[in-house]
């Protein structure tokens, strides 16, 4: 079946640290790709996307790159700030508008000043 | 536009209770599911249904069960509640016809914190 694979944390970088948090997928075809975040309380939203292989999605400062060749989508940001501070999920759904969304364990990042 | 609803927010059972989880959105979205959420384990799909009167299981879906008889509501029945059922559930829905445009995503509710003793 599908599945989604993350570096585990948590992870904690300072203020302006470059950011890389791995995320691999299994899955036949070619599913859509996401990035998820959840802020302290809340529910979780949609951060990025990419539907495609070589897509990038990017949104407030991030990106990650569908990459077919090594099944990843690793998101990115040059420079983390405080407020970045959250969980991050990534997240496949197989080729189909019908089909399920599987999202992978999270990964929690720390900014400190 | 009050987006995804779920009730109640937190809720506390003992062993063997039952109860229902409610979920309702009003934008029309076809697909609709429930996660529960834990720690360490992330976002695990117990059902989901792709429309009114078509359901389906997810990767844990033992201990529950859902209906969807209409488009909006999608509830989730714990049967005889167990210590192992004590999680964060959140409910998701997203538009299937929009499922190959750019502004697919999942909408969230804002979860429910239940607690079984």
């Amino acid at each position: 079946g599908n599945s989604v694979t993350q570096m585990e944390g948590p992870v904690t970088l300072s203020e302006e640290a470059f950011l890389t948090i791995n995320c691999t997928y299994t899955a036949t075809g070619y599913p859509s790709l996401f990035w998820y975040v959840q802020y302290p309380g809340e529910g979780l939203q949609l951060l990025l996307k990419a539907t495609k292989a070589d897509d990038k999605g990017s949104n407030k400062g991030f990106e990650a790159t569908y990459r077919k060749e090594t099944t990843s989508f690793h998101l990115e940001k040059g420079s983390v700030q405080v407020s970045d501070s959250a969980v991050y999920f990534c997240a496949l759904r197989a080729s189909g508008g019908y089909q399920k969304v599987t999202f992978g364990t999270g990964t929690k990042l720390q900014v400190i000043p | 536009n009050a987006g995804v609803t779920q009730t109640p927010k937190f809720q506390v059972l003992k062993t063997g209770q039952s109860m229902t989880l409610q979920c309702a959105q009003d934008m029309n979205h076809e697909y609709m599911s429930w996660y529960r959420q834990d720690p360490g384990m992330g976002l695990r799909l117990i059902h989901y249904s792709v429309g009114a009167g078509i359901t389906d299981q997810g990767e844990v879906p033992n201990g529950y069960n859902v209906s969807r008889s209409t488009t909006e509501d999608f509830p989730l029945r714990l049967l005889s509640a167990a210590p192992s059922q004590t999680s964060v559930y959140f409910c998701a829905s997203r538009n299937i016809q929009g499922a190959f445009a750019t502004n697919e995503k999942l909408f969230f509710g804002s979860g429910t914190q239940l607690s079984v003793l």
